[in-house]
């Protein structure tokens, strides 16, 4: 069974930063494309970002881009969101997600980050 | 670009079909067969429940189909049962490896 774990998530204040894990288990990490998604309390899904398998592409939705940049690390089975300059409209749990036919497929539990002061 | 365009509520009884609309752009819904569509309960994490317009993956009953027309896709729920009140989110490509989500639909079992 396809298991993800989202971690890293907390406070922040507006203009930091903070760093997502998303740990992969139970398939095949290093041939997966994976994406993060996000929704802010109330609100729907929004997705932010994803990444091939070798890594080599990766693409972020526009409220994000240049601010958050989307990793992996195969050799531990690990997905990474960093995210910079940090917004109270980035406030969220965010998912990540492994990929079927361009979209979002299995989900991890997510995990809360709020920006404020 | 704008969220895709899903009715806000929708209700049914138990034993009936319900149907979910959403409605994009020739760039998205309408210009690739890449449209899923996701269930949503309170507090959880969503659950993936049909890909490539109309196919369900392991696990999802057969009461959940898919179809698209035009630039629109439908979720249809057939036998509702209680357990299918949720939140409904669809979701296409949208070309360029980016990928837009429908603004939800609240399903309410009667």
């Amino acid at each position: 069974d396809v298991q993800l774990a989202e971690s890293g998530g907390g406070l922040v204040q507006p203009g930091g930063s903070l760093r997502l894990s998303c740990a992969a288990s139970g398939f095949t990490f290093r041939t997966s494309w994976m994406h993060w998604v996000r929704q802010a309390p109330g609100k729907g899904l929004v997705w932010v970002s994803r990444i091939t398998s070798d890594g080599s592409t990766t693409n972020y939705a526009d409220s994000v881009k240049g601010r958050f940049t989307i990793s992996r690390d195969d050799a531990k089975n690990m997905l990474y969101l960093q995210m910079n300059s940090l917004r109270a409209e980035d406030t969220a749990v965010y998912y990540c997600a492994t990929d079927v036919s361009y979209v979002p497929s299995s989900w991890g539990q997510g995990t809360l980050v709020t920006v404020s002061s | 670009q704008s969220a895709l365009t899903q009715p806000r509520s929708v209700s049914g009884s138990p034993g009936q079909s319900v149907t979910i609309s959403c409605t994009g752009t020739s760039s998205d819904v309408g210009g690739y067969n890449y449209v899923s569509w996701y269930q949503q309960h309170p507090g959880k994490a969503p659950k993936f429940m049909l890909y490539d317009v109309s196919k369900r993956p392991s696990g999802v009953p057969d009461r959940f189909s898919g179809s698209k027309s035009g630039n629109t896709a439908s979720l249809t729920i057939s036998g509702l049962q209680a357990e299918d009140e949720a939140d409904y989110y669809c979701c296409s490509y949208a070309g360029s490896y980016t990928v837009i989500f429908g603004g939800g639909t609240k399903l309410t079992v009667l």
